[in-house]
């Protein structure tokens, strides 16, 4: 079956506008997680979602960043005012109902360069 | 704040060798641990998960074991291939202290297998 997808696979803009990243977790996946991978450093998360309940939003680097997600179906990280040390791949995951032992499965990665 | 550290950061080994990853954590109130690999330009697949009350999962020809007092997990690749050629990180899943469990990732070690 199809895996978590992402677009765009590369975005390169320039610093001060707006970005939108897309997620498309895999059908059924009530779970859904955005992390960042800056070069050299580890994952970072950055927000995560369960079905219809409140976002964690505990790992957003600040009010720039937001996301959305409409049910269980797809989401958007929105990083507003872009700045170049936004630059990294922006990973999304989702994984199926259950509690948090679950498995996640990750998306290809959206690169983001900033100018 | 947990922080994993992953040693070394870079193992380059001949074809048919048996090798350890080394992963730490600083805080033992873990959940579980998880073992990723990456390729370039593709998401991260989970290969080994050790519930926090596990000392070890096998799969293959891949061994991790946790101690989870002492904050240490390794894990074991026998007989390398060239295909194991990947960046390994280590992931520890604790409370995010708003909601919900979320992985903490270390910066990988990038493992080359040279044929």
């Amino acid at each position: 079956g199809a895996g978590v997808s992402q677009s765009p696979s590369n975005k390169v803009t320039e610093k001060g506008k707006d970005v939108e990243l897309r997620c498309d977790p895999i059908s059924g996946h009530t779970a859904l997680y955005w992390y960042r991978q800056r070069l050299g450093q580890g994952l970072e998360f950055l927000i995560y979602f369960q079905g219809n309940s409140a976002p964690d939003k505990s790992g957003l680097p600040s009010d720039r960043f937001s996301a959305e997600r409409t049910g269980e179906s797809v989401s958007t990280l929105t990083i507003q005012r872009t700045q170049q040390e936004d630059s990294a791949v922006y990973l999304c995951a989702s994984s199926p109902p259950g509690d948090f032992y679950n498995e996640q499965f990750f998306g290809p990665g959206t690169r983001l360069t900033v100018l | 704040k947990q922080e994993v550290t992953q040693i070394p950061a870079a193992l380059s080994v001949p074809e048919g060798e048996n090798l350890v990853l080394n992963c730490s954590f600083t805080d033992s109130a873990i959940y579980n641990l998880q073992w990723f690999r990456q390729d370039p330009g593709k998401g991260l697949t989970s290969l080994l998960l050790i519930q926090s009350s596990q000392r070890e999962q096998t799969s293959g020809r891949l061994n991790a074991s946790l101690d989870k007092s002492s904050g240490r997990s390794t894990l074991y690749i026998a007989a390398s291939q060239p295909g194991d050629s990947a960046t390994y990180l280590c992931a520890v899943r604790a409370y995010s202290g708003a909601g919900s469990y979320q992985l903490t990732f270390g910066k990988g070690t990038k493992l080359s297998v040279i044929p």
